[in-house]
């Protein structure tokens, strides 16, 4: 069956460090998001790509970046980890002209 | 910007009640509407969508209506279930713009907890 699936699943790093989480997609989707979920703010959008080579910034960008050099995958890469970008981080996928999101089942991240 | 607001934050039923959780949004000039579960741990899951178009979406027990103009949506469960125990979000599609850079890009409220206990 199709999915998405992010890994890991959790990740405890050091502030300062450079941290890539991965996203991948069977779907054959190309619009592919990255949420970032904290109590208090809900899920906000960090990164959004409609398609190989395309990337956009989302509400809360700083500090993140991606790239996609494939349908399949959207990783995102946290540059220097602070203590802020402790958090749950969710991929999601959507076929273009069809509305429903799909959601991985996130990746726990805590910056010591 | 388009702010998403839940109310209540948090719900407990006895099961068996009908219960209505709601959704405000500031910017009337929304794609559609769509309403989330998690559950503790995991990813989330779409229940309903809604486009600006309609007025309501009904999947089994739930029902999801949609009043633009005044900026609210409701989702309302019917007969609740202890398996119906989760977060509820619900979440705002903006119109899509001149640049097509706007597709899909969700706007979230805080979500409801909501707890059914037997």
């Amino acid at each position: 069956d199709a999915e998405i699936t992010q890994s890991p699943r959790h990740k405890i790093t050091e502030t300062g460090r450079q941290v890539t989480l991965a996203c991948h997609q069977t779907w054959n989707h190309n619009n592919m998001f990255w949420y970032r979920q904290d109590l208090g703010h809900g899920l906000r959008l960090i990164h959004y790509s409609y398609g190989v080579q395309d990337t956009n910034k989302g509400e809360v960008s700083d500090g993140y970046s991606v790239s996609r050099s494939n349908t399949e995958d959207l990783p995102l890469t946290l540059e220097s980890a602070a203590s802020s970008q402790t958090s749950v981080y969710f991929c999601a996928s959507r076929a273009t002209g069809i509305d429903t999101q799909y959601f991985g089942p996130g990746t726990r991240l805590t910056v010591l | 910007k388009q702010e998403v607001t839940q109310i209540p934050a948090a719900l407990s039923v006895p099961e068996g009640e009908n219960l209505v959780l709601n959704c405000s949004f500031t910017d009337s000039a929304i794609y559609n509407l769509q309403w989330f579960r998690q559950d503790p741990g995991k990813g989330l899951t779409s229940l309903l969508l809604i486009q600006s178009s309609q007025r309501e979406q009904t999947s089994g027990r739930l029902n999801a209506s949609l009043d633009k103009s005044s900026g609210r949506s409701t989702l309302y469960i019917a007969a609740s279930q202890p398996g119906d125990s989760a977060t509820y979000l619900c979440a705002a599609t903006p119109q899509p713009n001149a640049g097509g850079t706007s597709y899909g890009k969700l706007t979230f409220g805080q979500g409801t907890i909501l707890t059914v206990h037997p």
